[in-house]
């Protein structure tokens, strides 16, 4: 079964700071892996896909890796904002035939001081 | 662009009461999904929809009851609400043609049975 584990569960960090958030999963079969943001009371905002033929995706100040063999996956987060705090989930997607199901995380939950 | 769009965004029932909730998505995507969010426990999926005409089991279906009316909607139904079905539930969908695109996500309804 496929876990996905990210630690540490909260992080804080001053405005400016660059900073790196960790997912793994126990299972490198996957179709991709996806990191999402969700700020309280809200939905989740989709940051990054990353394919598993793929090693990194690049959008703005964020840039996500993929190492699928090790079960890893990093999101960088540059200049850090206070408008960057949130909670920060990755999910795969398995690529197990029919399974069209997200495994999430538990989350990180980020803090940038001003 | 709304996006998904789910309705109601707050309700309280007593338990045994019935209640469907809405989502539809502008998107035109084929994939629809049905998750419920609990402390601890993250993001879990109930139910989904490959395509208009099809749903399927997630990882906690019971007492739930899913129809896909057509290409947009997607409702989720509690036959008789319990107090564990206290949560926050998410629709979200997602193009899935021949690629695995990226899942989008609505605010939320936070559901409180007492």
């Amino acid at each position: 079964k496929q876990e996905v584990t990210q630690i540490p569960a909260a992080l804080s960090v001053p405005e400016g700071e660059n900073l790196v958030l960790n997912c793994s999963f126990t299972d490198s079969a996957i179709y991709n892996l996806q990191w999402f943001r969700q700020d309280p009371g809200k939905g989740l905002t989709s940051l990054l896909l990353i394919q598993s033929s793929q090693r990194e995706q690049t959008s703005g100040r964020l840039n996500a890796s993929l190492d699928k063999s090790s079960g890893r996956s990093t999101l960088y987060i540059a200049a850090s904002q206070p408008g960057d705090s949130a909670t920060y989930l990755c999910a795969v997607r398995p690529s197990i035939q029919g399974a069209q199901k997200l495994v999430f995380g538990q989350g990180t939950r980020l803090t940038i001081n001003p | 662009n709304a996006g998904v769009t789910q309705t109601p965004k707050f309700q309280v029932l007593k338990t045994g009461q019935s209640m469907t909730l809405q989502c539809a998505q502008d998107m035109n995507h084929n994939s629809m999904y049905w998750y419920r969010q609990d402390p601890g426990m993250g993001l879990r999926l109930i139910y989904y929809s490959a395509s208009e005409g099809t749903t399927d089991k997630g990882e906690v279906p019971n007492g739930y009851n899913v129809s896909r009316l057509n290409k947009r909607e997607f409702s989720l139904r509690l036959e008789s609400a319990a107090p564990s079905q206290t949560s926050v539930y998410f629709c979200a969908s997602s193009v899935e043609t021949r690629s695995s695109g990226p899942q989008h996500f609505g605010d939320g309804t936070r559901l409180s049975i007492l």
